[in-house]
């Protein structure tokens, strides 16, 4: 089965400096990469996604990065707030049957004001 | 609009007891899925649902789960004697359909602790 790893675990930036965290995944079928951001007792909420037809994606300051011959995707803040602290989660999901989703376990972001 | 629902938000029972957990998906979602959060870690598929299909449980740890979803919307997941190591938030997500790119939208999860 799909096995996605995330780094790093936990990060600290300064407000108004950039955020990357990285992600790789083992099934090369795989075919969809949602990022997904959860605040302490709520569920996880979908901020971007980008398909395997795509190098690059991009939302305001949020963009993500698909290197499909190295297995790797990223998720990069840019101009960080402090509501964007938050733990983020990566996904990937080969659209099978189920389509369910494979996650990594998650980066703890903290931006400090 | 409304987005996914589940009930009760906190769950607190004795281990051996059954427990019932609910989830409302978005309305005219037609795929559902149940995932299981532990403490620190990723989420973990349970099972999915897709319109009048046989559901997809490879991801159900064990005989004592198990889940329904009645006329296509409503959908409850159950837990028999419940473990200690059941404890954890359980997640549902629905999306507009089965299938590759369909993007998950998920509730605010069920906290279950089982003492």
């Amino acid at each position: 089965g799909e096995n996605v790893e995330q780094h790093p675990s936990t990060l600290s930036v300064q407000e108004g400096d950039s955020a990357v965290i990285k992600c790789t995944y083992s099934d090369s079928a795989s075919n969809y990469f949602p990022w997904y951001k959860q605040e302490l007792g709520k569920g996880p909420q979908l901020i971007i996604d980008i398909r395997s037809n795509v190098g690059e994606k991009k939302d305001q300051r949020i963009a993500v990065t698909l290197n499909k011959t190295a297995k790797h995707f990223s998720l990069h803040i840019t101009e960080t707030q402090p509501e964007d602290s938050a733990v983020y989660f990566c996904a990937a999901s080969n659209g099978g049957g189920a389509n369910n989703l494979f996650f990594g376990t998650g980066t703890r972001l903290t931006v400090i004001p | 609009g409304a987005g996914v629902s589940q009930s009760p938000s906190n769950k607190v029972t004795e281990k051996g007891k059954d427990v019932e957990l609910r989830c409302d998906p978005i309305s005219g979602h037609t795929a559902l899925y149940w995932y299981r959060q532990s403490l620190g870690q990723g989420l973990e598929f349970l099972i999915y649902f897709q319109g009048n299909s046989a559901p997809d449980k490879s991801g159900l740890p064990s005989d004592r789960f198990s889940a329904e979803r009645t006329g296509g919307s409503v959908s409850t997941l159950t837990i028999q004697r419940t473990q200690q190591e059941d404890s954890a938030v359980y997640l549902c997500a629905s999306s507009l359909a089965g299938g590759s790119y369909q993007p998950q939208h998920f509730g605010d999860g069920t906290r279950l602790s089982i003492l």
